[in-house]
């Protein structure tokens, strides 16, 4: 069985500082994890994607997500945030020897201020 | 652009009305998948197709009819809609494997007066 928990509905910076949006999973065997960005009235598009190599996976737009095992987590940052990353991201597990229908988190709204 | 096509991008439609959604893909996967998102609401699964047979009906009521002709190819047929189906329907696509990535659309935005 796969789940994944977003910790936050809701996450506000300021402009030009760090991002950190938080997820947690459960998976039985091996998971893939992903990260997608939805901006207002548009598709969701794959940020990044971890499948088993380096822990450390860099996406597109300086994000990044960091592996943790240990911690069952797979959080997304990004050292400075800037107005157009104002979006909702989601997470989303899938086993990579269980159901190929993957798992999505409730997402995050990341809010940037000027 | 991400190889999978939705059309119409905005539909209204009365709650009488019969009217269908239209995705294509291009990225020679073998599933396909069917969401809705609400607004408030998490994203939530309708229906899921692999080698064109319906694997995944998530409890929707039957006035929501898909249609999987071919791999490429997913329709959603809309008849006697409330209200409350207004959303965006999200079209994707993967290979159809454990752990792989599932791609989407732009979505089709409808509205039911």
């Amino acid at each position: 069985a796969q789940s994944v928990t977003q910790l936050d509905s809701h996450v506000s910076v300021s402009e030009g500082t760090p991002v950190l949006l938080r997820c947690n999973y459960s998976s039985s065997y091996s998971p893939s994890l992903f990260w997608y960005v939805q901006h207002p009235n548009k598709g969701l598009q794959l940020l990044l994607k971890y499948t088993s190599a380096a822990t450390l996976v860099k996406g597109i737009n300086g994000f990044e997500a960091e592996f943790k095992k240990s911690e069952t987590s797979f959080h997304l940052t990004k050292p400075s945030a800037h107005m157009s990353d104002a979006a909702e991201y989601f997470c989303v597990v899938s086993d990579r020897r269980g159901s190929y229908i993957p798992t999505f988190g409730r997402g995050t709204s990341l809010i940037v201020h000027p | 652009e991400t190889g999978v096509t939705q059309t119409p991008r905005h539909l209204v439609m009365g709650m009488t009305n019969k009217k269908s959604l239209k995705c294509e893909q291009h990225l020679g996967h073998n599933a396909m998948y069917w969401y809705k998102q609400s607004a408030k609401k998490p994203l939530e699964l309708m229906f899921v197709y692999n080698f064109k047979e319906q694997t995944e009906n998530n409890s929707v009521p039957s006035r929501f009819s898909p249609e999987c002709p071919n791999s490429s190819h997913l329709f959603l047929h809309l008849h006697t809609l409330q209200p409350e189906d207004s959303a965006l329907y999200l079209c994707a696509s993967s290979r159809g494997q454990p752990g792989n990535t599932i791609y989407f659309g732009e979505g089709s935005w409808l509205t039911v007066v």
